[in-house]
């Protein structure tokens, strides 16, 4: 029940692409989904998040879908750039707890 | 406005020792996490701390502890090491504890257990 399920494992996008990563959860306390992405060496640096009261949420080049009764979410990057290839986390939370539960990754690589 | 810092970045122990990560949280924050990420995973929380007291537990055993001392500093202690604790550790911090402010990460410390 505290699992985050989280795909494709790696992705590979044409510049100027729509990347596109998804995750699934079952826990329906979570109130908290947050994306976060990591650079090699590098500790994950938040991207954007959303609470279960909004169903879209954009900030420049990216947007994450939510879909309450499904338990899902995804997180889309338009117009994909070569800085993007990164590895994306998505992660899951309550507010009751101070844990956030983190899904297995996607490696996105972006070719120019 | 300083970032989240932790040290030392990389470390190398034998199966048996024990081991004390730091970290600084990120100015003006009270709360600081402890997540554990394995090559290729994601993090795995391990605890929080919120103004110098235990705010939750992940799975992991006793020979996992912490501290966060009033600066809201904090270190990780790792008792008995064993092979699978070879992993990043991250520590992130946070405004308030629970999941309703941003948390942020730090750079992580590579420990090698041998």
């Amino acid at each position: 029940q505290q699992q985050v399920k989280q795909s494709p494992q790696s992705l590979i996008v044409q510049k100027g692409g729509i990347s596109i990563i998804n995750c699934a959860y079952e826990n329906t306390a979570f109130d908290y989904f947050p994306w976060y992405q990591q650079f090699p060496g590098k500790g994950p640096a938040l991207l954007i998040a959303i609470r279960p009261d909004v169903s879209e949420k954009k900030e420049g080049r990216f947007t994450i879908s939510f879909n309450k009764s499904a338990k899902q979410f995804s997180l889309h990057i338009m117009d994909s750039q070569p800085g993007d290839s990164a590895t994306y986390f998505c992660a899951a939370g309550s507010s009751n707890t101070g844990k956030l539960i983190f899904g297995q990754g996607t490696t996105l690589q972006v070719k120019p | 406005e300083t970032g989240v810092t932790q040290s030392p970045t990389h470390l190398i122990k034998t199966r048996g020792q024990q081991v004390t990560l730091r970290c600084s949280s990120q100015s003006g924050h009270n709360t600081v996490s402890w997540y554990q990420q394995a090559l290729g995973q994601g993090p795995q929380f391990i605890f929080q701390y919120y103004r110098e007291e235990e705010n939750g537990r992940g799975n992991f055993p006793p020979r996992f502890s912490g501290l966060q001392f009033p600066n809201y500093s904090s270190e990780l202690n790792v008792n008995a090491l064993e092979l699978d604790d070879s992993a990043l550790y991250l520590c992130a911090s946070s405004l308030e504890g629970g999941t309703q402010e941003t948390q942020y990460f730090g750079p992580g410390t590579r420990l090698l257990v041998l």
